[in-house]
């Protein structure tokens, strides 16, 4: 069974540190994928990370990947208010059967809250 | 419209109601998902169709039903359900095939409260 584990679970942290948010997983994928989800709203696609040492960057906000590690990470930098919300990481297996499609297992989120 | 709508936002049933949720994607996508969010527990996979045909069952209970007519389109058919299941029910849809990843893009939800 897939599983996910996301640390920590709950955040405050103060406008312009820096923090790092840690996602496990217990099988061996290479297929990674981190969503934001703001209250009372949908979740939005943040990053896809394909491949062990894959990094993408988006503003303040960076993914990595490490396949080995069965391990992701995502790094804020200088938070800002607008960052605060909930990040989820989620992980799927690519297989032939199903025609591609698979249903993704995500973490229990990273309630992300940051003070001006 | 675009991306992935959901109807209706909001439901209030009773236990003895049948009640359907609907989920429409206009990204021109071959595969969609239901999936429940409830407070206590992480996101849950409910169902996945590829190209309309079910692909996967989560071990979801028979008080759920779903539906998939076209590519576009997916139902979640809803009877004699328990205060348990009070949620948010998140549609998502993904190209399918064999596609390099399965990046999802979820709808916006609909929050059911069953009383």
């Amino acid at each position: 069974e897939l599983k996910v584990e996301q640390n920590p679970l709950f955040l405050s942290m103060q406008e312009g540190k820096n923090y790092t948010i840690y996602c496990n997983y217990s099988t061996t994928s290479d297929r990674l994928y981190w969503y934001r989800q703001d209250p009372g709203k949908s979740l939005e696609s943040l990053f896809v990370l394909l491949s062990n040492g894959a990094v993408k960057q988006e503003g303040r906000l960076m993914a990595s990947l490490d396949t080995k590690a069965r391990l992701s990470t995502l790094h804020i930098t200088a938070a800002v208010h607008d960052l605060s919300a909930t990040y989820f990481c989620a992980v799927d297996i690519w297989k032939v059967s199903g025609g591609g499609a698979d249903g993704l297992t995500f973490g229990k989120g990273t309630h992300l809250i940051i003070q001006p | 419209e675009t991306g992935v709508t959901q109807t209706p936002r909001h439901l209030v049933m009773g236990m003895t109601n049948k009640k359907s949720l609907k989920c429409e994607q206009h990204l021109g996508h071959n595969a969609m998902y239901w999936y429940k969010q409830s407070a206590k527990k992480p996101l849950e996979l409910m169902f996945v169709y590829s190209l309309e045909e079910r692909v996967e069952n989560n071990s979801v209970p028979s008080r759920f039903s779903p539906e998939c007519p076209n590519s576009s389109h997916l139902f979640l058919h809803l009877h004699t359900l328990q205060p348990e299941d009070s949620a948010l029910y998140l549609c998502a849809s993904s190209r399918g095939g064999l596609f390099l990843y399965n990046e999802q893009f979820f709808g916006p939800g609909t929050r059911l409260t069953v009383l």
